[in-house]
């Protein structure tokens, strides 16, 4: 069975701190991206990649970087976490084979405080 | 740019009630169209998917028909359950003018669904 798997389901950290959101996935996809999720706003993109050492802005990049080192692993940095930055953060992949088919992780829920 | 329209909810609805949520959309060229469902504490899975005009998507009981004179992409259902209760979200994905997409969607704002027993 295909999978994304991302490092935590739950973090708690205090402003100011450094995060890392860590995503892995097991189907050798090209495509990778991370999103941020608040009611009411639906998903939005922060990056993605589309290949190894290759990363792009999204919709809402500020505040953010990514790593990506190797193919089925995808990392979203938080050089500074802000209380603006709580938030559910999702990591997808996908393939040009698969139509654009984004296949999700469970999903991080980050607090600052 | 390309944009992703749902009806807003969140929406109510008794044990085999029909559904309907609307999504319209604006995008450049010809997108491919999307339904994500997402569960309590789950990531997004896809539910269905329509590549080019006057396709149905289907699964599960749910269809969408891909409409281009209208622009949307209306999630149905003729009589849901207790089960279907998910937040459902509409999506594209259309090609960059002169390049490739890389697989980015655009999603709506998500509709949350409740079905009562």
């Amino acid at each position: 069975d295909v999978k994304v798997t991302q490092s935590s389901r739950y973090l708690v950290k205090r402003t100011g701190e450094k995060v890392f959101l860590e995503c892995v996935q097991d189907m050798d996809h090209e495509n990778m991206f991370w999103y941020r999720q608040d009611p009411g706003l639906g998903l939005r993109l922060i990056y993605f990649s589309y290949d190894v050492k290759m990363k792009e802005k999204g919709d809402i990049p500020e505040g953010y970087s990514v790593s990506r080192e190797k193919k089925e692993r995808f990392s979203l940095i938080l050089e500074s976490a802000s209380t603006n930055q709580t938030s559910m953060y999702l990591c997808a992949s996908s393939s040009p084979g698969t139509g654009d088919w984004q296949y999700f992780g469970p999903g991080t829920r980050l607090t600052v405080t | 740019g390309n944009s992703v329209t749902q009806m807003e909810g969140p929406v109510t609805l008794s044990e085999e009630a029909f559904l309907t949520i609307n999504c319209t959309y604006t995008a450049t060229g010809y997108p491919s169209l999307f339904w994500y469902v997402q569960y309590p504490g789950e990531g997004l899975q896809l539910l269905l998917k329509a590549t080019k005009a006057d396709d149905k998507g289907s699964n599960k009981g749910f269809e969408a028909t891909y409409r281009k004179e209208t622009t949307s992409f209306h999630l149905e259902k003729g009589s849901v359950q207790v089960s279907d209760s998910a937040v459902y979200f509409c999506a594209l994905s259309a090609p960059f003018a002169g390049g490739t997409s890389y697989g980015k969607l655009t999603f709506g704002q998500g509709t949350i669904l409740t079905v009562h027993p």
